[in-house]
């Protein structure tokens, strides 16, 4: 099984600034089949990047993802009041199909 | 757009079975993608149960394998989980959700299950 250690564990930023959010995983991810997923409180997760670095259908280009073998980067830059959230890195190229335990972006 | 919902029993005694169900609508559930469960305790990370593709075929994950069961209903476009012997570790926001080739792209708005007497 491949664990996802994402770090930090929160992170405290002023909107307009830039966030950098980390996921080292134990072993290589397959075919960089690396997803990051936002979750506000009381909703599901929505996809925001996949294949390490590919933005999903409507995700604003201020989110960008990048990394290959162990080591993934999710950048925002110029936080919006509305990115304030939990992120989650997952790999999906190897079952189980693991989760990271999560970064919360709050506000500073 | 493909939609999920998920439906079932929000309320389970310990030591019984936990059964949900996903009706996808907007799509066939017959299609080329993999329809998933995943669970995430209150206040806690998300946890991915396990995945059905159209043929039958399964992954679960190895920490709940010898208590799940997912299946598929082609004739009603869903599927379903079961966990048995549940416990108050169980309690959790299940999700159904549909993996395509680019990750699990589209979420059912989850459903609580309470395991408790």
């Amino acid at each position: 099984e491949i664990v996802l250690t994402q770090s930090p564990g929160t992170l405290s930023l002023s909107p307009g600034e830039r966030a950098t959010l980390s996921c080292r995983a134990s072993q290589s991810v397959s075919s960089s089949y690396l997803a990051w997923y936002q979750q506000k409180p009381g909703q599901a997760p929505r996809l925001l990047i996949y294949g390490a670095s590919s933005r999903a259908t409507g995700i604003p280009d201020r989110f960008s993802g990048s990394g290959s073998g162990t080591d993934f980067t999710l950048t925002i830059t110029r936080l919006e009041p509305e990115d304030f959230a939990v992120y989650y890195c997952q790999q999906y190229g190897s079952s189980p199909y693991t989760f990271g335990q999560g970064t919360k972006l709050e506000i500073k | 757009q493909v939609q999920l919902q998920e439906s079932g029993p929000g309320l389970v005694k310990p030591s019984g079975t936990l059964s949900l169900t996903c009706a996808v609508s907007g799509g066939s559930i017959s299609s080329s993608d993999w329809w998933s469960w995943v669970r995430q305790p209150p206040g806690k990370g998300l946890e991915w149960i396990g995945e059905i593709f159209h043929s039958g075929s399964t992954n679960y994950n190895p920490s709940l394998k010898s208590r799940v069961t997912i299946s598929v209903d082609k004739s009603k476009n869903q599927f379903s989980l079961k966990l048995s012997s549940v416990t108050a570790a169980d309690t959790a926001v299940y999700y159904c959700a549909r993996r395509g080739w680019s990750a699990v792209d589209s979420w059912g708005q989850g459903t609580l299950v309470t395991v408790s007497s």
